[in-house]
């Protein structure tokens, strides 16, 4: 069984930082790329980062551009996203996912971050 | 990176159908034909309806149903059900360097 398991969000004053982690498993980790998306308060879906299989290759929305830095463990079969100089609006769960075919889509279940002073 | 614009709301009675647009541009939407639609209940993860704008995954209901025309892809929900108030957000493949580009996602009401 797929699983996707998000950890390390929590309560963070502005400006600070936080590292999240999400732990996969049930499938060969180091074969597909990985995202993170976001979403705030009763708000949409926000599509913030992602990486290659082999971690290569990285993406970031604009909005977190230069703050947020992806990576991977592919011995660990971990998905990490560094957050840095956090502001208000970044306060959202953020998800883990990857698709590893077109009709094949998995999520985990989010963990709150919160920015607040 | 515009999020594609999706209506606010859409409200159904049960046994009707309905249909939720995604508007993009030619540079998301209107190029690719990778338009997925994602089904959202409160507190749960998002769970894929629809991928490439009208193929089901494996379990998903046959009332549920994907187009697109043009730079409008389109979500149809026939034989409204309870169990289908949920939110609902549409995505796009929008090239290289913006590989994912949201809809700013839809409430479904079943009155």
């Amino acid at each position: 069984e797929v699983q996707l398991v998000e950890s390390g969000g929590g309560l963070v004053q502005p400006g600070g930082s936080l590292r999240l982690s999400c732990s996969a498993s049930g499938f060969t980790f180091s074969s597909y790329a990985m995202h993170w998306v976001r979403q705030a308060p009763g708000k949409g879906l926000e599509y913030v980062s992602a990486i290659s299989s082999n971690g290569g290759s990285t993406y970031y929305a604009d909005s977190v551009k230069g703050r947020f830095t992806i990576s991977r463990d592919n011995s660990k079969n971990t998905l990490y996203l560094q957050m840095s100089s956090l502001r208000a609006e970044d306060t959202a769960v953020y998800y883990c996912q990857t698709r590893i075919a077109a009709h094949i889509d998995y999520w985990g279940q989010g963990t709150l971050v919160t920015v607040s002073s | 990176q515009s999020a594609l614009t999706q209506p606010a709301s859409v409200s159904g009675s049960p046994g009707q159908s309905i249909t939720i647009s995604c508007t993009g541009t030619s540079s998301d939407v209107g190029s690719y034909n990778l338009v997925s639609w994602y089904q959202q209940h409160p507190g749960k993860a998002p769970k894929l309806m629809i991928y490439e704008g009208s193929k089901r995954p494996s379990g998903v209901s046959n009332r549920f149903s994907g187009s697109k025309s043009g730079n409008t892809a389109s979500l149809t929900i026939s034989g409204l059900q309870a169990e289908d108030e949920a939110d609902y957000y549409c995505c796009s493949y929008a090239g290289s360097s913006t590989p994912v580009v949201f809809g700013g996602g839809t409430k479904l009401t079943v009155l």
